[in-house]
Parts: structure tokens; C-alpha cells; sequence
């Protein structure tokens, strides 16, 4: 199985601030990666998929960017309800694997 | 309004069996593959099963292989899980994701908890 690992695995940051989340992957996925947001006691929400496109309805300040093996998530300003575990998600190799999570909380 | 909701969570014995089921709504559920994805409480995400538009082509983690059957009626819109021979460690947050087995999940359900516990 294709292993994700993600960096952090969690950070602290201030409302306005930039903030960036890798996803590296054991082998060459191409742009098969997904990012999800999770909040406490709710399910995974979708938010980018094949890298770098945006699901519609999610802020323009997400953004996705890479391929093959290496991958980021970011926010261009940090917005209150962005304090959450992001997931990233590769669906190139069987089986579907996710990223061990980046919680991102408040400074 | 699109959405999944899952049932039939609960709490079970070591070596029992239950059947969770999701219902689907606002879409049309025979253009999807459909999947369960897991959370052990706390812990990260871990793609359970999934199956094709039509069921006869179906997937599985190596944890549940052999113990779990995925299955749809795509009639009546819905997607189940059949889980035997429960373990503790299949103790976790259970979740309905449109999606099969080789894409991504763009739709979840709110999940149904599994507690495997004597």
C-alpha cells in the first residue's frame, strides 16, 4: 500500500496567518491526492481533489499545488473556522490510503 | 438535499456481527462507487471497503478481509456494511463516503459508532 506521511503533524497559527501543510507519498501517486478538513466530532469534509482543484462552495483561500510524490495544502489567510485536522488522501494505488493528519489550532 | 446518513451502529461482543446501512438522498446513487471509512476515536482515518455503480465489483482492506461484506441496493438507495467476527479493535466511528475504491470521497455521512466490547 502507498504509505502518506504529513508535516506537521500539527502547528499553531493566528487568524490571518499563511499557513502550509505537506503530504508526501511512498511512491509516485501523479495528482490522485484529496485534502479533507475534520472538525471535533463531526465527518471529513471534502475539499480539493487531483492536487490541486477546488470543490465548489470551499474558500478560494485553500489552494492545492504538487505531483508525483510531494504535496501541499494551503491557506493564504486563516480564517477561525479553518482551526481543524486536515487529511490528505491518495487514490492512485489500491487500496485508498490517507495521511496521519495535521491538526492545526490556535496560537 | 444530498446527503448520507448511516444506522445500525451499537454496541456488539467479541465475535458478534452487525449490519450497518446507509441511506442515500439528493442524488442519483446508482452513478457513484461508495465506500465505509473508519476512525477509531481520536485517531485517523482508514478506508474500510468500497464497491462499484452496480456492487459486483467490491474492495477491501487487508484488516477486514474475509470478515466484512459490502454490498448496495441501488433501488432503494442504500449502501451496507456486513461485519462478523467482531474485534475490539474494529471500535470505531464507521462512515458512508460517495466514492469507490480507486477515487476520492466527496460526500460523507455523519458517521454511526461501533463498540466492540465484552
Amino acid at each position: 500500500a502507498i504509505q502518506l506521511t504529513q508535516s506537521p503533524s500539527s502547528l499553531s497559527a493566528s487568524v490571518g496567518d499563511r499557513v502550509t501543510i505537506t503530504c508526501r507519498a511512498s511512491q509516485g501517486i501523479r495528482s490522485a491526492l484529496a485534502w479533507y478538513q475534520q472538525k471535533p466530532g463531526k465527518a471529513p469534509k471534502f475539499l480539493i481533489y487531483d492536487a490541486s482543484s477546488l470543490e465548489s462552495g470551499v474558500p478560494s483561500r485553500f489552494s492545492g499545488s504538487g505531483s508525483g510524490t510531494d504535496f501541499t495544502l494551503t491557506i493564504s489567510s486563516l480564517q477561525p473556522e479553518d482551526f481543524a485536522t486536515y487529511y490528505c488522501q491518495q487514490f492512485h494505488g489500491y487500496p485508498p490510503t490517507f495521511g496521519p493528519g495535521t491538526k492545526v489550532d490556535i496560537k | 438535499e444530498v446527503q448520507l446518513v448511516e444506522s445500525g451502529g451499537g454496541v456488539v461482543r467479541p465475535g458478534g456481527s452487525l449490519r450497518l446501512s446507509c441511506a442515500a438522498s439528493g442524488f442519483t446513487f446508482d452513478d457513484y462507487g461508495m465506500s465505509w471509512v473508519r476512525q477509531v476515536p481520536g485517531k485517523g482515518l482508514e478506508w474500510v471497503s468500497g464497491l462499484n455503480l452496480n456492487g459486483d465489483s467490491t474492495g477491501y482492506a487487508d484488516s477486514v478481509r474475509g470478515r466484512f461484506t459490502i454490498s448496495r441496493d441501488n433501488a432503494k438507495n442504500s449502501l451496507y456494511l456486513q461485519m462478523n467476527s467482531l474485534r475490539a479493535e474494529d471500535t470505531a466511528f464507521y462512515y458512508c463516503a460517495r466514492g469507490g475504491y480507486r477515487n476520492y470521497f466527496d460526500l460523507w455521512g455523519q458517521g454511526t459508532l461501533v463498540t466492540v466490547s465484552s
